[in-house]
């Protein structure tokens, strides 16, 4: 049961360039979120999925795009990268009841040189 | 309170200090509230489900209590230590899930 991971650990962009960053979960939880950290500004709300084929723009969402793949899987893309995303991306997971917590990945650190 | 706001932002203490700090939250159409511990270059990590009016939750030295009536949260340490040095995180759940931007907390030896 390896919870929520995502990938790459690290990676490095020009400017303009694109990629996705992957997660998954094994948990069969219904939500999926997708956060980035700055700091002084703790998590902020990039996009969820609140169930499989479905999504939403959260607090930040201009530069990204999503895919809810299936109910394991939702991937974030940066269409044509720019400094300002330069981030630690966090992917979280959640069921969804009231009385569970959200779990998160490990984390994604982004560098847009 | 259409956002959620943490109180204070950073905090300093000395080891053996007890400390507390706030969450505050709409009162309305409540579901949850979360509280997380986030550690440097790692995860956050859950410490406290809340999901009744009055709910206190204890794990050890930490306890939680909750207010949904007036939207408030306290999250209170015992005697600290230099290892519950993290940022602590809440996040308020109606509709949506929000964090809060976290109370910094450093506990020095």
């Amino acid at each position: 049961n390896a919870g929520v991971t995502q990938t790459p650990k690290f990676q490095v962009l020009k400017t303009g360039q694109s990629m996705t960053l992957q997660c998954a979960q094994d948990m069969n939880h219904n939500s999926m979120y997708w956060y980035r950290q700055d700091p002084g500004m703790g998590l902020r709300l990039i996009y969820y999925s609140a169930s499989e084929g479905t999504t939403d723009k959260g607090e930040v969402p201009n530069g990204y795009n999503v895919s809810r793949l299936n109910k394991r899987e939702f991937s974030l893309r940066l269409e044509s990268a720019a400094p300002s995303q330069t981030s630690v991306y966090f992917c979280a997971s959640w069921p969804r009841h009231r009385g569970n917590e959200q779990f998160f990945g490990p984390g994604t650190r982004l560098t847009v040189l | 309170i259409l956002n959620v706001e943490q109180s204070p932002q950073s905090l300093h203490v000395q080891e053996g200090d007890s400390t507390n700090f706030t969450c505050s939250f709409p009162s309305s159409n409540f579901y949850a509230l979360h509280w997380y511990r986030w550690e440097t270059a790692k995860s956050p990590e859950a410490l406290f489900v809340m999901t009744l009016n009055g709910d206190e939750k204890k794990k050890g030295r930490i306890s939680a209590t909750l207010n949904t009536k007036e939207g408030y949260s306290y999250l209170y340490i015992k005697g600290s230590q230099p290892e519950d040095s993290a940022t602590y995180l809440c996040a308020f759940i109606d509709n949506d899930m929000r964090f809060g931007a976290g109370t910094r907390l450093t506990v020095k030896p």
